[in-house]
């Protein structure tokens, strides 16, 4: 069945630091692409999407870019903040009528000042 | 406005009893979904209703009973409380067919003593 892989945690920066959050994946067909972030105490808000090959999803500084050739969707932040300090899933949906969303483990990232 | 609301946010219990966790969503989404965040924050699809009608129904125990009184409400009801279902359980809504637009509450955390 369809799956998603991360990189381990806990990361733990210094801010202003440069962030990246392998994330791979294994599914039939083109799934849609997510990254979600959830706050200590708070449920997941959606950080970005992409939807096919090639596209890159953008949202508060965070960048992701889809890549069909080797099945990936890297999260990666050019100066992370102490309030970027959260737990951060890679998350894939299928495609032909398929709403549930399939999550990998979940990566913790702690920024300090 | 909350727009997916849980209650309560905390349960504690002990094992065997029965409980509920109530949701409501006030965003006009026809499908609502639950999903489970174990201890390591493993999050993964229990039951998603469309409509009032069961269209995800992962490998649960049978002890999980969704029910969906109407669309904008999805209760999970929990008999025979074990040691193991204690996790933070989440409840979310979309439009079917827009998984990028799902809205998670902010969960319910149980534990079962």
């Amino acid at each position: 069945g369809d799956s998603v892989t991360q990189m381990e945690g806990p990361v733990t920066l210094s801010e202003e630091a440069f962030l990246t959050i392998n994330c791979t994946y294994t599914a039939t067909g083109y799934p849609s692409l997510f990254w979600y972030v959830q706050y200590p105490g708070e449920g997941l808000q959606l950080l970005l999407k992409a939807t096919k090959a090639d596209d890159k999803g953008s949202n508060k500084g965070f960048e992701a870019t889809y890549r069909k050739e080797t099945t990936s969707f890297h999260l990666e932040k050019g100066s992370v903040q102490v309030s970027d300090s959260a737990v951060y899933f890679c998350a894939l949906s299928g495609r032909g009528g398929s709403e549930k969303l399939v999550f990998g483990k979940g990566t913790k990232l702690t920024v300090n000042p | 406005d909350t727009a997916v609301s849980q209650t309560p946010k905390y349960l504690v219990t002990q094992m065997g009893n029965d409980k509920s966790i109530k949701c409501e969503q006030n965003l006009g989404h026809d499908t609502m979904y639950w999903y489970k965040q174990d201890s390591k924050k493993f999050l993964k699809i229990m039951f998603s209703y469309n409509n009032k009608e069961l269209i995800i129904n992962e490998t649960v125990p049978n002890r999980f009973s969704p029910k969906s009184p109407d669309k904008a409400h999805l209760n999970l009801h929990i008999n025979s409380l074990e040691l193991g279902d204690s996790a933070v359980y989440f409840c979310a809504s979309s439009h079917l067919g827009q998984v990028w637009g799902y809205t998670f509450g902010s969960g319910t955390r149980l534990t079962v003593v």
